[in-house]
């Protein structure tokens, strides 16, 4: 069974720290690399997306792509009340199934 | 404006009646899936879609029927609803390359199966 893992929180940062929020995943073949943040009672929506080795930034948040170790990881700095949500990970399967991690609770208090 | 449309939003219904739940998209995209979320379960792939035609089981598949004959629309049916469907269901699509580009989804549609 093809996993994708995460700490499920929560993870309680002051306004104006950096938040890490780490995933692993199991299948070495994983082409592309998501996270999407979901408030409550509402639909995922996308942050960041990953294809390659390295870091990509697109704002306050930058996501870390480790696939030797399949580690990938989604760093926010600034922290606001706003950007607190459930973080998930998701991992492509060969372009085909999307699996999803079960998600990290944030919490930034101000 | 682009957008994933899904009906109804929520639904309370009784066992082994069917149901069908549409999902409809208007951004020309060729990919199309459905999730169910449940708590401490996170979202699990019901069933996707590559193109017109075109379907495939996703990791939870089992009481759960679709179909692609346009590619704009991408039903769920549930031919004989049980109380263990009961759960938060969302329809995404995406581009070419099918779950290799990021996801739009739909804003969900919660069901209660008595």
């Amino acid at each position: 069974q093809k996993e994708v893992e995460q700490n499920s929180g929560p993870l309680s940062v002051p306004e104006g720290a950096i938040a890490s929020l780490n995933c692993t995943y199991s299948d070495r073949g994983s082409q592309s690399f998501f996270w999407y943040r979901q408030y409550s009672g509402k639909s995922p929506e996308l942050i960041m997306f990953i294809y390659s080795n390295g870091d990509k930034e697109d704002g306050r948040f930058t996501a870390q792509l480790n696939k030797a170790s399949q580690y990938v990881s989604l760093l926010i700095r600034d922290s606001q009340p706003s950007d607190s949500a459930t973080y998930l990970c998701a991992v492509s399967q060969a372009g085909t199934a999307l699996i999803f991690g079960k998600g990290t609770t944030l919490s930034v208090s101000s | 404006e682009a957008q994933v449309t899904q009906n109804p939003r929520y639904l309370i219904t009784v066992t082994g009646k069917k149901l069908t739940v549409t999902c409809s998209q208007n951004m020309n995209h060729e990919y199309m899936s459905w999730y169910r979320q449940d708590p401490g379960l996170g979202l699990r792939q019901i069933y996707y879609s590559m193109n017109v035609e075109v379907t495939d089981k996703g990791d939870v598949p089992e009481g759960y029927k679709v179909s692609r004959k346009e590619k704009r629309n991408f039903p769920l049916i549930l031919e004989s609803p049980s109380p263990n469907q009961t759960s938060l269901y969302f329809c995404a699509s995406s581009f070419a390359g099918g779950s290799n580009q990021p996801q739009h989804f739909g804003d969900g549609t919660r069901l209660s199966i008595l």
